[in-house]
């Protein structure tokens, strides 16, 4: 089955502390994976996609095929990294996404 | 200014009644999504669209139905079948099925 997982759906930290949001993903193919976040009152957006390996905003997420694993990193987080945060896979040739719950990142100062 | 819009913002109705939630793009997109986001579920795909005139159900699609007789435009109709209507809906377009999604701001729908 075709699925995605993130553990957590609050994650709270302090500004300035590291950051890891957790994503698995269940797929028998060759997975292609996706960070989305959304900021409060603003559209859902693309962060970060594995297939381009760059750095959005100091974060980074790590392709892991052997855990099954695509977790989103930042070693300092910020009070603006405060939002809603998706892991999504692509469905195949169909294009579509599946997309995780979600973990709502909260940065405390 | 250029994007994906999705009208209106707020949608009320009542129990029974059909809606149609309209999306609307200029992106010259080939592929369009409808999500349902409800809290602690995350995004569930409703129906996509490759191309005009075609379309495929998603994981949720009982209850709505789609037309996509235009390229810029993917109105989804929530019927009276679908059992708990009341949600936000989002939109999303891609130039095609391997690029990056763009998603509207959303219609929370409320059946009273």
């Amino acid at each position: 089955a075709q699925r995605v997982t993130q553990p957590e759906k609050l994650l709270s930290v302090f500004k300035g502390a590291p950051v890891e949001l957790k994503c698995n993903y269940s797929y028998s193919g060759s997975p292609e994976l996706f960070w989305y976040v959304q900021y409060s009152r603003q559209r859902l957006q693309l962060l970060l996609r594995h297939i381009s390996r760059e750095s959005i905003k100091g974060f980074t997420a790590d392709l892991n095929k052997g855990e099954t694993s695509f977790h989103l990193k930042k070693p300092f987080a910020q009070e603006e990294d405060s939002a809603m945060y998706y892991c999504a896979l692509r469905r195949g040739s169909q294009g579509n996404l599946i997309f995780g719950k979600g973990t709502k990142l909260s940065v405390k100062p | 200014d250029g994007g994906i819009t999705q009208s209106p913002k707020y949608l009320f109705r009542k129990e029974g009644q059909n809606v149609t939630l309209s999306c609307e793009q200029n992106l010259n997109h080939d592929a369009m999504y409808w999500y349902r986001q409800d809290p602690g579920q995350g995004l569930r795909l409703i129906y996509y669209s490759q191309i005009v005139n075609d379309f495929q159900k998603g994981d949720i699609a009982e209850g709505y139905s789609v037309s996509r007789e235009k390229k810029e435009s993917f109105p989804l109709t929530v019927t009276s079948a679908q059992k708990n209507p009341t949600a936000f809906y989002l939109c999303a377009s891609s130039l095609n099925s391997n690029t990056e999604a763009f998603f509207g701001q959303g219609t929370r729908l409320t059946v009273v």
